[in-house]
């Protein structure tokens, strides 16, 4: 089974801009991995806000955007805010099994 | 209004068995894929099995293989988990979810705790 890389924490100044990436064991994370992102805040349950790699929900705020970055999936927040502190989760498909990455804890300080 | 309601969790002794339940509605259940997903306290997020609308297809993690069955009842908009040969390390709350796309249900998980 691959395993799913991300960094496990990162610290952004509110206002600043940060990327969290989502590296694969198996190569080059391509769409065809159709990455998806959650957010994860103390207590609650896990919320998508990105998939087929920068695809927004309705509920994505404007501030998040996905991509490929090199060989691995990622995720830009532009503008950071107090409330984006939380954890960050990147899915892969791997045709058929899904596997989460270890997550990232963002802070916003 | 979606809602996808997990129950069957609880306290197991190791080696036990236990079936966990997801039921959907305000949605077309057998059209999309689920999956169930778990977090140990204080854990990850860890992807358990996933299961086509239909049924004949279905995945699961390698450290759940040969050990946890996936299925589901599309007439009762249900999906299941059965476990079996429960470990200390299968404590977690189990998350019935839909990881369809657009589609992101997610429903408040049950807790499974394996211990003696």
């Amino acid at each position: 089974q691959a395993v799913v890389t991300q960094e496990p924490s990162l610290t952004v100044s509110p206002g600043g801009t940060v990327t969290l990436t989502c590296g694969s064991s198996t190569g080059t994370v391509t769409s065809g991995h159709y990455p998806y992102w959650f957010q994860q805040k103390p207590g609650q349950v896990p919320r998508a806000l990105i998939y087929d790699t920068i695809t927004k929900y309705p509920w994505t705020p404007a501030r998040f955007s996905g991509s490929l970055l090199g060989d691995k999936a990622a995720l830009t927040l532009s503008g950071a805010q107090p409330e984006d502190e939380a954890d960050y989760y990147c899915l892969l498909y791997y045709s058929g099994p899904r596997v989460f990455g270890g997550g990232t804890r963002l802070t916003v300080l | 209004e979606v809602l996808l309601v997990e129950s069957g969790g609880g306290l197991v002794q190791p080696g036990g068995s236990l079936r966990l339940s997801c039921e959907g509605s305000g949605f077309i259940f057998n059209t999309y894929w689920m999956s169930w997903v778990r977090q140990a306290p204080g854990k990850r997020l860890e992807w358990v099995a996933a299961m086509k609308q239909g049924g004949t297809e279905y995945y699961y993690a390698d450290s759940v293989k040969g050990r946890f069955t996936i299925f589901r009842d599309n007439a009762k908009a249900s999906l299941y988990l059965q476990m079996s040969d429960l470990r200390g390390e299968d404590t977690s709350i189990y998350y019935c979810a839909s990881l369809s796309g657009i589609h992101d249900y997610w429903g408040q998980g049950t807790l499974v705790t394996v211990s003696a």
